[in-house]
C-alpha cells in the first residue's frame, strides 16, 4: 500500500528561525513520486516540488530546501530564515507506478504558524 | 482568471438531497482530478480523468457519487441523497501532463449536510 506519514501535526516558530518539516513515506514500487504542496488559509494548494524515486539529489530553491533520503523512506522540508507569510499547510504526497501515477496520496499535513 | 475555478465555494444541503459540484480547470490541461478533504485531514484521491476519459474512479466512496467530464473541459461531480458524512471539502485540480505532474487546484467547494 502507499501511505505518507507526516508526524508533526502543529509547529510554531518565532520568524526568522529554521524549521524542519517532517515526511516518511511507505511504497512497494521502485518508480515514485513525492511531492510538497502548501496550503494557506485561502483553501487552494500550492505546488512547491516534485521528486521521483531516481533522483536523490537534494534540492534549495531560495529559502525553501528539501532532503530526500531513500534508505530512510524520508523526504523532509526545511524553511530557512521563515517569515510570517509561510504560515500554512504543508502537505506531503506520494505516487507510484503499480498503483497509477495519477492517484496521489496525501499526509495528513502540518500545520506551520510563523509568529513575528 | 487562469486558474482552476469551482462553483459553489459553499453548499448546504439537508440530508438526502443531490448536489452537483462544478470544476472549470485550467484550458488546456489534459487531466483533471476530484480530491475530498475532511476537517485537519490531508486530501483524499476520488476520481481522475484524461480528457474526458474517467481512467480511475476507485476512491469513490460510495455508488452515490459520480463524475463526468464529457467534452474533456468542465467536470461536474454529483452527489446523491447526500449524508452527514459526505461534509467535506471537494477540491478539482488539473495537470497539463498526463502523468504524475504539477497539480494546479481550485479553492474548493465546501459541502455541509445537515
Amino acid at each position: 500500500a502507499q501511505k505518507v506519514t507526516q508526524a508533526q501535526t502543529e509547529i510554531s516558530v518565532v520568524e526568522k528561525e529554521d524549521v524542519t518539516l517532517d515526511c516518511v513515506y511507505e511504497t512497494r514500487d521502485t518508480t515514485y513520486y513525492l511531492f510538497w504542496y502548501k496550503q494557506p488559509p485561502s483553501g487552494e494548494l500550492v505546488f512547491l516540488i516534485r521528486r521521483n524515486s531516481f533522483d536523490e539529489q537534494n534540492e534549495i530553491s531560495g529559502r525553501y530546501s528539501w532532503n530526500f533520503q531513500k534508505s530512510t523512506s524520508s523526504f523532509n522540508f526545511t524553511i530557512t530564515a521563515s517569515q510570517v507569510v509561510d504560515s500554512a499547510v504543508y502537505f506531503c504526497a506520494l505516487s507510484g507506478v503499480r498503483y497509477n501515477f495519477n492517484k496521489f496520496y496525501f499526509g495528513s499535513g502540518t500545520k506551520l504558524n510563523v509568529k513575528p | 482568471g487562469a486558474g482552476v475555478s469551482q462553483s459553489p465555494r459553499y453548499k448546504v444541503a439537508k440530508r438526502g438531497q443531490d448536489v452537483a459540484l462544478r470544476c472549470d480547470p485550467i484550458s488546456g490541461h489534459v487531466s483533471l482530478f476530484w480530491y475530498q478533504q475532511a476537517l485537519g485531514q490531508g486530501p483524499e484521491f476520488l476520481t481522475y480523468f484524461q480528457n474526458e476519459a474517467q481512467l480511475d474512479k476507485s476512491g469513490l466512496p460510495s455508488d452515490r457519487f459520480f463524475a463526468e467530464r464529457p467534452e474533456g473541459s468542465v467536470s461536474t461531480l454529483k452527489i446523491q441523497r447526500t449524508q452527514q458524512e459526505d461534509s467535506a471539502v471537494y477540491l478539482c485540480a488539473s495537470s497539463l501532463e498526463s502523468g504524475p505532474g504539477e497539480l494546479f487546484f481550485g479553492e474548493g467547494s465546501r459541502l455541509t449536510v445537515l
